[in-house]
């Protein structure tokens, strides 16, 4: 069964540092894509970045990026130059074919002034 | 245009209403998802629609009954709900059902409280 692992329940870093929130997975699916959504406290889930399982390169969108480790199954997402509004819910998800998302527990990050 | 809406955003009601959620999207995207969200965890998945028809219903309580009259559309209908499924109600929104590179696009939510 695929499992996601997201084993920081809450981070906290300095407005304008970088930080790293970590993802692991577990499948034995050789095709999938692993996805990053931010939940503000508003409740809406925002689409972050995608990275396919085939994908040669780490994905990077704005000040996102996607540290992709295959052999580890690793999929942790950092984030550049920390803002006050990147306080949130992080969650790392998984599709397959034929088959609906898989999220992780989820990671609050805290950024603090 | 990459929305999805869901109205109303707050909603309470007493266990013996009826209510009714809605979303829209204006995507051309053929599946569309209900999701339950508890404070604290990930979302839930409830029901998926592909198609305009009902491919997934995951042991939902009939207390909670989808429909989808068109493909932009997506309502959730409750009736006798308890307090317990009081929660945030999650919309969302993607290409196709089932493949692995197609990212779901989420609406705002729907706060549910039942007293």
């Amino acid at each position: 069964a695929q499992k996601i692992t997201q084993t920081q329940p809450g981070m906290f870093v300095q407005e304008k540092e970088a930080v790293t929130l970590d993802c692991t997975y577990d499948t034995s699916d050789p095709s999938y894509g692993l996805f990053w959504y931010k939940q503000p406290s508003s409740g809406e889930m925002i689409f972050l970045i995608y990275q396919g399982s085939y994908d040669q390169q780490n994905a990077t969108e704005g000040r996102y990026s996607l540290n992709f480790q295959k052999a580890r199954k690793s999929a942790n997402l950092v984030i550049s130059a920390s803002q006050l509004g990147d306080s949130a819910m992080y969650f790392c998800a998984m599709a397959f074919y034929g088959q609906n998302f898989v999220f992780g527990p989820g990671t609050r990050l805290s950024v603090l002034p | 245009d990459t929305e999805v809406t869901q109205t109303p955003k707050h909603l309470v009601m007493g266990m013996t209403n009826k209510k009714s959620l809605k979303c829209e999207q204006h995507m051309g995207h053929r599946a569309m998802y209900w999701y339950k969200q508890k404070a604290k965890k990930p979302p839930e998945l409830m029901f998926v629609y592909s198609y305009e028809k009902l491919s997934i219903n995951e042991s939902v309580p009939s207390r909670f009954s989808p429909e989808c009259p068109n493909s932009s559309l997506l309502n959730l209908h409750l009736h006798a709900l308890q307090p317990e499924d009081s929660a945030l109600y999650l919309c969302a929104s993607s290409q196709f059902h089932g493949l692995a590179n197609n990212e779901q696009f989420f609406g705002p939510g729907t706060r549910l409280t039942v007293l």
